[in-house]
């Protein structure tokens, strides 16, 4: 079967500290990846997205990074945290043309 | 460019009542449409789907039916129940399936007993 895994579940960081959060799915190959973030109380917004190996887009200039070091992992990453990253970061999955999965989330507070 | 508006929350319902969430959609063609939803501190799930005109996504007692004469994909649900407490999202795929998922806002639901 096909399973999405995210870590950590939750995080505490302070502000200027490194970030990394780590997607990976079973169960397929060449999926199509996505990172989404939603602030408290908002919808979400897209932040990166992969369809292989090694290619990144950027939906918004922003903090964080993204990278896609094998074909089923999708990590995002920032050099130096801001209050304004806190949020619950999701992963997700296109199965198919129409049908996307979504990640447990981590919730990340920056203080 | 495409977008999706929901009604604002937060909706609060008594268990039984009948919900209704209103969802437009602007995209140029045709659009597949669908519903996800948030339980508290989980990720989205897909509640249902529509990818063409008319077609009506039910799924767990929720239904939505696309509409392109008025651009909507309203969920409805005839009897709430707690456990249905979670956000909705409406969403859209333009007609070119190459293109990102649209969200709208979400909308919070909050059922009673």
């Amino acid at each position: 079967s096909q399973t999405i895994h995210q870590w950590p579940a939750t995080l505490v960081q302070p502000v200027g500290s490194p970030l990394s959060l780590e997607c990976t799915v079973e169960g397929t190959s060449n999926p199509n990846l996505y990172w989404y973030r939603q602030a408290a109380g908002r919808g979400l917004q897209l932040l990166f997205y992969s369809v292989g190996i090694g290619q990144i887009s950027s939906e918004v200039p922003q903090n964080l990074s993204a990278s896609r070091p094998q074909d089923r992992q999708f990590i995002l990453s920032s050099k130096k945290l801001l209050l304004s990253d806190s949020g619950f970061y999701l992963c997700a999955w296109r199965v198919r043309p129409y049908e996307q999965y979504f990640g447990p989330g981590t919730r990340l507070t920056v203080t | 460019g495409d977008s999706v508006t929901q009604m604002e929350g937060p909706v609060t319902l008594s268990e039984e009542a009948f919900l209704t969430i209103n969802c437009t959609y602007t995209a140029t063609g045709y659009p597949s449409l669908f519903w996800y939803v948030q339980y508290p501190g989980e990720g989205l799930q897909l509640l249902l789907k529509a990818t063409k005109a008319d077609d009506k996504g039910s799924n767990k007692g929720f239904e939505a039916t696309y509409r392109k004469e008025t651009t909507s994909f309203h969920l409805e649900k005839g009897s709430v129940q707690v456990s249905d407490s979670a956000v909705y999202f409406c969403a859209l795929i333009p007609n070119n399936y190459g293109q990102n998922f649209v969200f709208g806002p979400g909308t919070r639901l909050s059922v009673l007993p």
